[in-house]
This record gives C-alpha cells, structure tokens and sequence, in this order.
C-alpha cells in the first residue's frame, strides 16, 4: 500500500526558506505516469497547488509561486522536495505531498500533511 | 489561470437525503474535473476522476457528471460519514485549481 509522509520543520522564519521532504514507501518514485506534487492549505482556506515533479526531474510550477519555488526528486532515497524561499506569514498552512496520475492529473495518493507556520 | 467555483458553499442535510454540489470552471476543461471529499484534519481523498469516474474503493452512491464549464456531484443518500468538505479541482492545465469547498453539515 502507498504512503507518503512529510517531514521538515513545523515553524519558518519570515524570509527563511521553508524545507519539506515526502518520503514515498510501498511503491517506486520512478512509477510510470505518475508524477509527484505539492499541495497546501491556510488554516480554514481552501486548496492550492504547489507544483509537480515526474521522476526524470521535470517540473511544473504554479506561476504564483514560482519564483520562490523549487521541487526535487531523489529517486535513490524515494523522496521528493519542496523549497519555498522568502517566505512570509501568508505562507502558514498545511503542506501535503500527493501522487499525480499523469495525464488526466488527479491526485490519488496523499500524505496526512504538516503544518508549517511562519513567525518569528 | 482557470477560475473554479462551487455551489453552494455550504448546505445542511440530514441522513438519506440526495446532495447535489455544483462546480463551474472559467473555461472549458472539457472533463478534466476531479472531486475530493475533505474531513477535518484530514487530507483530501479523492472520489471522482475525469469527471464521472469513481476512484476505487469510493462508495457508489458517489456519482458526478458533466463536461466543458459545468460539474455536478451527487450522493444519492448521505451517510454520517460523509458530512465533510468537497472540493472539485481541474486538470485540463496548469497551474492545476480548487474550487473553494462545499461543505455539508448535519442537519
């Protein structure tokens, strides 16, 4: 069975960089179609996607954060990463690591998420 | 970016009762619509794929429809456990969007 879990540290400064690592077990992160993504959410907000990775090192960022964002694979250690620079208070949320299924890009596997607050 | 939006934002029902959620895009998507069911201090789980495909495992009193601009969810007969937040999100392209939730209380 799939499981994804996310790691990194559960307060940020502002204007620090934010570092979260997912962890995939039960299943290769070199799978074929899937990609490998990040999804946030504010405390009592909605949804937003991040960005996704495939295994090969492709990316796919959400234009209102790509400046500030950088997704990795390492596919030896079957974990991917997200790195989010400057961040600020509107940054706090819930940060969860999903599988895609490529193609129709549907996220079908989630890991329970971790809350990320920045303050000082 | 494609814009989703949901009706109602939320709705109180009570147990046995059919539940229809709607979900618009700012654009046609054609069916590439997903729907995701939220329950507190939960991750989303996924239900609907491709518009009108239900995920494995998913109960099938779960069924959703439509194409282009306009998405319906329906549960034909709500079960304690499906008092949550519903969220459609689309894939036809990137950035990938949510709509802003539906949730549905207990009446």
């Amino acid at each position: 069975q799939l499981q994804l879990q996310e790691s990194g540290p559960g307060l940020v400064k502002p204007s620090e960089t934010l570092s979260l690592t997912c962890t995939v077990s039960g299943g290769s992160i070199s799978s074929s179609p899937y990609y490998w993504g990040w999804i946030r959410q504010p405390p009592g907000k909605g949804l937003e996607w991040i960005g996704s990775i495939y295994f090969s090192g492709r990316t796919y960022y959400n234009p209102s954060l790509k400046s500030r964002v950088t997704i990795s694979v390492d596919t030896s250690r079957n974990q991917f990463s997200l790195k989010l620079s400057s961040v600020t208070a509107a940054d706090t949320a819930v940060y969860y690591c999903a599988r895609t299924f490529g193609g129709p890009y549907f996220f079908d596997n989630w890991g329970q998420g971790t809350l990320v607050t920045v303050s000082s | 970016d494609i814009q989703m939006t949901q009706s109602p934002s939320s709705l109180s029902a009570s147990v046995g009762d059919r539940v229809t959620i709607t979900c618009r895009a700012s654009q046609s998507i054609s069916s590439h619509l997903n729907w995701y069911q939220q329950k507190p201090g939960k991750a989303p789980n996924l239900l609907i794929y491709t518009a009108s495909t239900l995920q494995s495992g998913v109960p099938s009193r779960f069924s959703a429809s439509g194409s282009g601009t306009d998405f319906t969810l329906t549960i034909s007969s709500l079960q304690p456990e499906d008092f949550a937040t519903y969220y459609c999100q689309q894939s036809s392209s990137t950035p990938f969007t949510f709509g802003p939730g539906t949730k549905v209380h207990i009446k």
